[in-house]
């Protein structure tokens, strides 16, 4: 166990509609990010918060939206979705501001099938 | 955008023997690289790390190798097990971006 929850777990939806991905991090760990994982590829960084404040940024959609509150979860927001938005969404924590020397902690991901 | 490549979809080893997962990245400035297991319907766990500033870190049965040079880093199981059985992420980060790059996975299939 990562100590990190995503919820839910599995999640179906039409095409068009919002979702919110939900994550609480490790006790402790200040810093959430989110990845993606589409069909046999491999994660794909979308964004990363500390403390509540946006760190960094990968290759998220102008769809996709997240923040970090000052109890410290995270959501992810999915909007106008389309089929390819279909994936594995995880999330991780860590203590620091950075990834350098400190090993992520993942959750056990959020399926998302858009139909 | 393919920073980080493991060119090796899958590997199937007989127990008791080594296991070599390869990476190659392309970002020069990525000083810390580490692996992750993923098993089905989990996350994935971190395995092992290794700065830029060595070339090499055991742990137990694992060992990361790092050649700077040819932007090439391995993960060795010796000996393999069939509980090691899973998708091994290799991933690279660097001082400038707070981001962590991932392969697309190998899976490793360790017999009986």
């Amino acid at each position: 166990d990562s100590g990190v929850t995503q919820t839910p777990k599995h999640l179906i939806t039409a095409t068009g509609q919002r979702v919110t991905l939900r994550c609480s991090p490790r006790s402790g760990d200040l810093s959430v990010y989110w990845y993606q994982q589409s069909l046999d590829q491999g994660l794909q960084f979308l964004i990363q918060y500390y403390n509540g404040e946006e760190r960094a940024k990968g290759n998220i959609l102008e769809r996709f939206s997240a923040q970090q509150f000052p109890d410290l979860h995270s959501e992810l927001n999915l909007s106008s979705l389309e089929l390819g938005d279909s994936a594995l969404y995880f999330c991780a924590s860590s203590v620091g501001t950075g990834t350098l020397n400190s090993p992520l902690h993942f959750g056990n991901g959020t399926r998302l099938t858009v139909t | 955008d393919q920073q980080v490549k493991q060119n090796s979809p899958s590997l199937s080893v007989q127990e008791g023997r080594i296991s070599i997962l390869n990476c190659d990245y392309t970002n020069s400035m990525f000083d810390y690289f580490l692996w992750y297991k993923k098993y089905p319907a989990e996350g994935p766990t971190f395995l092992i790390s290794i700065s830029s500033i060595k070339d090499k870190n055991e742990d137990g049965r694992f060992t990361v190798f790092l050649n700077k040079s040819a932007k090439h880093l391995s993960l060795h199981i010796v000996p393999s097990q069939p509980g090691d059985s899973a998708v091994y992420f290799c991933a690279a980060s660097d001082r400038v971006n707070n981001d962590m790059r991932f392969g697309a996975g190998t899976r490793l299939t360790v017999k009986p």
